[in-house]
């Protein structure tokens, strides 16, 4: 197992395009994080997945931004009608199903808008 | 809601020598806390986790944090740091309120060890 993988790992884009990220949790890990991070903050909350049901969701997360996991494994992160704004690192982290663990990230995907 | 301060952005310090990170969060209620450590140009690795028990916590490289709860403060420290200690580190709080335990991170403290 090789951990948390994001692809891809850089998106340029024009803005009012449509981009779509994918993540791939540690096999046996049943919750899925999305956070954002921009340059000189920390990684904020977006969204959260228990096996394939969508259980929480950030106001950050506006309705251009769509998420969802099916079957439970890989996750998908869409954003449409991209705007200048949404240039970020975008990262993707599991944690097993213990009441508490430590969740593990991906290196993200850095999306540029133009 | 639960938020997490990292009052320095930047500490620049010299090899060899101590330093601290610090981290405040703003509610007292059992909270989970980390420490996570961005090299360049790669991931957020864990460095250290408070979940419960022993107050002080330690990493496999030296680095150690003190939950202190009435101060409700978790300040990440190193006795003598080295060139590759140089990273960004965020203090991180699991918001398990909601069930999810999502995390609430700072902003981040940028360390420049220098030589």
């Amino acid at each position: 197992d090789t951990g948390v993988s994001q692809n891809p790992r850089h998106k340029i884009t024009k803005r009012g395009q449509n981009v779509t990220f994918r993540c791939d949790p540690i096999s046996e890990h049943n919750r899925l994080y999305w956070y954002r991070q921009t340059l000189g903050q920390g990684p904020e909350f977006l969204t959260y997945f228990q096996n394939e049901a969508q259980l929480e969701k950030s106001r950050l997360l506006s309705d251009r931004f769509s998420a969802e996991r099916p079957k439970g494994s890989f996750s998908t992160l869409e954003i449409q009608r991209t705007e200048q704004g949404d240039s970020a690192m975008y990262l993707c982290a599991s944690s097993s199903g213990l009441a508490v663990s430590e969740q593990f990230f991906g290196p993200g995907t850095r999306l540029t808008v133009l | 809601a639960q938020s997490v301060t990292q009052l320095d952005s930047q500490v620049p310090v010299f090899e060899e020598a101590p330093v601290e990170l610090r981290c405040n969060y703003s509610s007292s209620v059992s909270v989970y806390l980390f420490w996570y450590v961005q090299y360049p140009n790669q991931g957020l690795q864990l460095l250290l986790k408070y979940l419960s028990g022993s107050t002080l916590v330690e990493s496999i490289n030296g680095f150690e944090a003190e939950f202190n709860k009435s101060q409700t403060s978790f300040h990440l420290r190193k006795p003598s740091v080295h060139i590759s200690d140089t990273a960004e580190y965020f203090c991180a709080v699991s918001d398990f309120n909601s069930g999810t335990y999502k995390y609430i991170f700072g902003t981040g403290t940028r360390l420049k060890v220098l030589a």
